[in-house]
């Protein structure tokens, strides 16, 4: 079955750097594009970027740009998602995310269990 | 970017209503918006795709509908396990963009 499972929670204080690994089974890996998704406590979901497997080709959000990399590694099936210079807002859960493809239309149809990352001082 | 704007924000229901939840988008989307249901302390689950498909394995009471700007998400008889908060999400063009969420409580 599919599975995205990813790594635990983080406490970073702020300037320093995350890293949160998303592995994903069950299916083909560089088939899918995968997704990340933050949620500060008690808010809603908000869309950071994605990462095509295939070629390891990025989009990010601009709020994100020059702050974020997303790579992968295709020998162990993981994506990573690296946010630098941490400041207090950046404390939620953040989600990687598979995408389904049904016509043209695409969606997430599969999420990791989500990392909690902490930032404080 | 595109803003996605829900109403209402928080709902009060009781077990067998008719609950519906709409979604606005600030531009022409087409139908590419989908539809989440997220439980407190768990991952976002997959309910509707494309405006108005319903995703494998979810129960038949969960409906969409819409096109360009404006979509609904009904939950036709409300059952103790939908209480929960629901997200649209356009996926027309990124940066994709969510709502900001209904959370459905229990009357």
């Amino acid at each position: 079955q599919v599975q995205l499972v990813q790594s635990g929670a983080e406490v970073k204080k702020p300037g320093a750097s995350v890293t949160i690994s998303c592995k994903a089974s069950g299916y083909i890996f560089i088939d899918r594009d995968v997704h990340w998704v933050r949620q500060a406590p008690g808010q809603g979901l908000e869309w950071m970027g994605l990462l095509k497997p295939r070629g390891g080709s990025t989009n990010y959000a601009q709020k994100f740009q020059g702050r974020v990399s997303m790579t992968r590694d295709t020998s162990t099936n993981t994506i990573y998602m690296q946010l630098n210079s941490l400041r207090s807002d950046d404390t939620a859960v953040y989600y990687c995310a598979r995408v389904t493809y049904s016509s043209g239309w695409e969606s997430f149809d599969y999420w990791g269990q989500g990392t909690l990352v902490t930032v404080s001082s | 970017d595109i803003q996605m704007t829900q109403s209402p924000s928080s709902l009060s229901a009781s077990v067998g209503d008719r609950v519906i939840i709409t979604c606005r988008a600030s531009q022409n989307i087409n139908t590419y918006l989908n539809w989440y249901q997220q439980k407190l302390g768990k991952a976002p689950e997959l309910l509707i795709y494309a405006a108005s498909s319903l995703q494998y394995g979810v129960p038949s009471r969960f409906s969409g509908g819409g096109s360009g700007t404006g979509f609904t998400l009904t939950i036709s008889s409300l059952q103790p396990e939908d209480f929960a908060s629901y997200y649209c999400q356009q996926g027309y063009t990124f940066p994709w963009t969510f709502g900001q969420g209904t959370k459905v409580e229990i009357k």
